[in-house]
């Protein structure tokens, strides 16, 4: 079965500084596409980062980069800089290819402290 | 940001009485996804469609029924709503293309049952 498991409901990180967010996962299958959501208080989902798990390069998007450890099936996200507007829950979600069906992992609760 | 619409956005019901979510998509992406979001458990998938009137269970789907008559609208109803259906509900599109599997996300809807 295929599961995301994010071990830390909450995290506090002060303003300019740098945070990492844990994600593991566990599949069977080779090919498949890792996901970091934010989520702000307004509730609504956004796209961070992904990654394909055929790719070896770290994906990065602005602030946000990622740690891809396929053999230890850890998918880490790293916030550099972090701002105010950082502040939300962020889940780690995996996705086989050619299925349609997301696994989310609960979530973390990340408070930038100013 | 990816049209995707929900409508209500806020509703209260009374147990026993059935409800319906709309979910408008102006993106002509084939698949269309229902998730329910509940402290613990991160986001839960109810059904999902891979086209129009082609519709699949999802890992929660007890109690809820899904249509698509249409590429942009997919329809969720609790046929007999009950306190445990009393949540946050996000719609989801993605598409097979350039976008390769990523999901982007309603606004949500709160629903509760009284």
């Amino acid at each position: 079965a295929q599961t995301v498991t994010q071990s830390q409901p909450e995290m506090s990180v002060q303003e300019a500084e740098t945070v990492t967010l844990s994600c593991t996962y566990d599949t069977s299958e080779s090919n498949y596409y890792l996901f970091w959501y934010k989520q702000p208080p307004s509730r609504q989902m956004i796209l961070v980062i992904r990654q394909e798990a055929y790719k070896q390069q770290n994906a990065t998007e602005n602030r946000f980069s990622v740690n891809f450890q396929k053999a230890a099936k850890s998918f880490s996200l790293k916030i550099s800089d972090s701002q105010l507007g950082d502040t939300a829950m962020y889940f780690c979600a995996s996705l086989i290819s050619g299925t349609y069906k997301y696994i989310f992992g609960t979530g973390t609760r990340l408070k930038v402290l100013a | 940001d990816a049209g995707i619409t929900q409508s209500p956005r806020h509703k209260v019901t009374e147990t026993g009485t059935p409800v319906t979510l709309r979910c408008h998509q102006t993106e002509n992406h084939r698949y269309m996804y229902w998730y329910r979001q509940d402290p613990g458990h991160g986001l839960r998938l109810i059904h999902y469609s891979y086209g129009v009137k082609d519709t699949d269970k999802g890992e929660v789907s007890d109690g809820y029924s899904v249509s698509r008559s249409k590429t942009e609208d997919f329809l969720l109803t609790l046929e007999s709503a009950t306190s445990s259906q009393t949540s946050v509900y996000f719609c989801a599109i993605s598409d097979r293309g350039l976008a390769k599997d990523t999901q982007y996300f309603g606004p949500g809807t709160r629903l509760t049952v009284l």
